[in-house]
């Protein structure tokens, strides 16, 4: 089982539309989860962490997390053709005293005038 | 959050030559973390780097392929030993906070 899956293929929106990304992951004892954003030729860029179960709301962007379940979502609200990127859903891994973050293999969104 | 200076931005080496990338960082930070993005892929750990100590390596990844040195809390580096066409990638190095993980803006390696 990989420790970070991002299942869903390439997701195309309407702009203005809502964008919906999920996540799941394996290792129970995690507690951190972020969300970053790489466009093409860039490196990651972060946009959101949450660690409470709930939602969390920063701008257009809300992650969601239900450690029950050990899942993690996005949603980008009123979606813009600059939010056209791959979305990478990372999650913090407790491993021999040190914490490492794993990721998943990314979504990748276009948002379509 | 910390300010990552990576370089070179990008390289092409020949077939069996080694490259070493560097990472400064604006502040002092205990744990670098250096990645590997390959083509069209998700990013993976290669190694953790602690000032003071060996590198950890994760399965798959060894010392010989990838010496990382760490000489002081804000500076560390990468070599890319003996390198083959299978080791052109991207390469991030990273530094950790409780808010989220910062990332350089990537060494992009092509091996001829």
């Amino acid at each position: 089982q990989k420790e970070v899956e991002q299942n869903s293929g390439p997701l195309s929106v309407p702009e203005g539309a809502i964008a919906s990304l999920n996540c799941t992951y394996s290792d129970r004892g995690s507690q951190s989860f972020f969300w970053y954003r790489q466009y093409s030729g860039k490196s990651p860029e972060l946009i959101m962490f949450i660690y409470s179960n709930g939602d969390k709301e920063d701008g257009r962007f809300t992650a969601q997390l239900n450690k029950a379940s050990q899942y993690v979502s996005l949603l980008i609200r009123d979606s813009q053709p600059s939010d056209s990127a791959t979305y990478l859903c990372a999650v913090n891994i407790p491993s021999y005293g040190n914490n490492r973050l794993a990721f998943g293999k990314g979504n990748q969104v276009v948002v379509i005038p | 959050s910390a300010v990552i200076s990576q370089k070179p931005s990008r390289d092409i080496c020949q077939r069996g030559t080694s490259l070493t990338i560097q990472c400064q960082v604006d502040s002092q930070v205990t744990m670098m973390f250096w990645y590997r993005q390959q083509p069209g892929q998700s990013l993976t750990l290669i190694a953790t780097a602690n000032q003071g100590s060996e590198a950890t390596y994760e399965s798959g990844f060894v010392i010989d392929k990838f010496p990382i040195s760490r000489p002081n809390l804000t500076f560390s580096t990468l070599t890319v030993s003996n390198m083959s066409p299978e080791d052109s990638s991207i390469y991030l190095c990273s530094v950790g906070a409780a808010y989220g993980y910062t990332f350089g803006s990537g060494t992009r390696l092509t091996v001829v």
